[in-house]
């Protein structure tokens, strides 16, 4: 079936560094994917998606390429901030005879420290 | 537009009994799915509603059910409540498409909005 595997950290970094956060996904179908955000006490919130290979999702700084040769989605940030502390999920959306899929990775949680 | 949401935001029940919790989501969104969230086995699919009819279906026991109004609004409910069911419960709400066009290449994309979500200890 359908998977998505991410780094689980928790990735600790300082303020204004580089932060990429792996996620590799096997699916069937015509996948999209999406990097949701967890702040603490809340929801998830969706911060970017991408629809097909080679799109490129961005937001709030936030950027992800949908690689479909090497069937990944890494979440990238030029510098970080203390208010990226959060958890981060990568999931795909998948189709097949029935509906649709929602698989989501494990999630990763940030630390920013000032 | 609201957003989704879930009441109640907590809840504290002692084992044996059961729980109701409901789902209002954005209008027009007619799929509604729930998951539990715990820190030890993240975040699990329990199901989807689409059009009042349950569409898919995560590994949880049958004690975990739900079941949709033809407003859109979902609850869901868990009987004979186990410790092991603490959680934070996730209800998403999405446009829902029918088969045909879930099947086309590059369809449209359905992503899930999320409450707030409501937070169960069972005792």
């Amino acid at each position: 079936g359908d998977s998505v595997t991410q780094m689980e950290g928790p990735v600790t970094l300082s303020e204004e560094a580089f932060l990429t956060i792996n996620c590799t996904y096997t699916a069937t179908g015509y996948p999209s994917l999406f990097w949701y955000v967890q702040y603490p006490g809340e929801g998830l919130q969706l911060l970017l998606k991408a629809t097909k290979a080679d799109d490129k999702g961005s937001n709030k700084g936030f950027e992800a390429t949908y690689r479909k040769e090497t069937t990944s989605f890494h979440l990238e940030k030029g510098s970080v901030q203390v208010s990226d502390s959060a958890v981060y999920f990568c999931a795909l959306s998948d189709r097949d005879n029935y509906g649709q899929n929602f698989v989501f990775g494990p999630g990763t949680r940030l630390s920013v420290l000032p | 537009k609201a957003g989704v949401t879930q009441t109640p935001r907590y809840l504290i029940k002692t084992r044996g009994q059961q729980v109701t919790l409901s789902c209002s989501p954005i209008s027009g969104h007619r799929s509604v799915s729930w998951y539990q969230q715990t820190p030890g086995q993240g975040l699990q699919f329990l199901f989807e509603y689409f059009s009042e009819t349950q569409r898919n279906k995560g590994n949880f026991p049958g004690r975990f059910s739900g079941r949709q109004f033809s407003n859109s609004r979902s609850e869901m409910n868990v009987s004979t409540l186990e410790l092991g069911d603490s959680a934070l419960y996730l209800c998403a709400s999405s446009l829902g498409f029918g088969r045909s066009a879930l099947l086309t290449s590059g369809g449209p994309s359905d992503e899930q909005f999320f409450g707030p979500g409501t937070r169960l200890t069972v005792l």
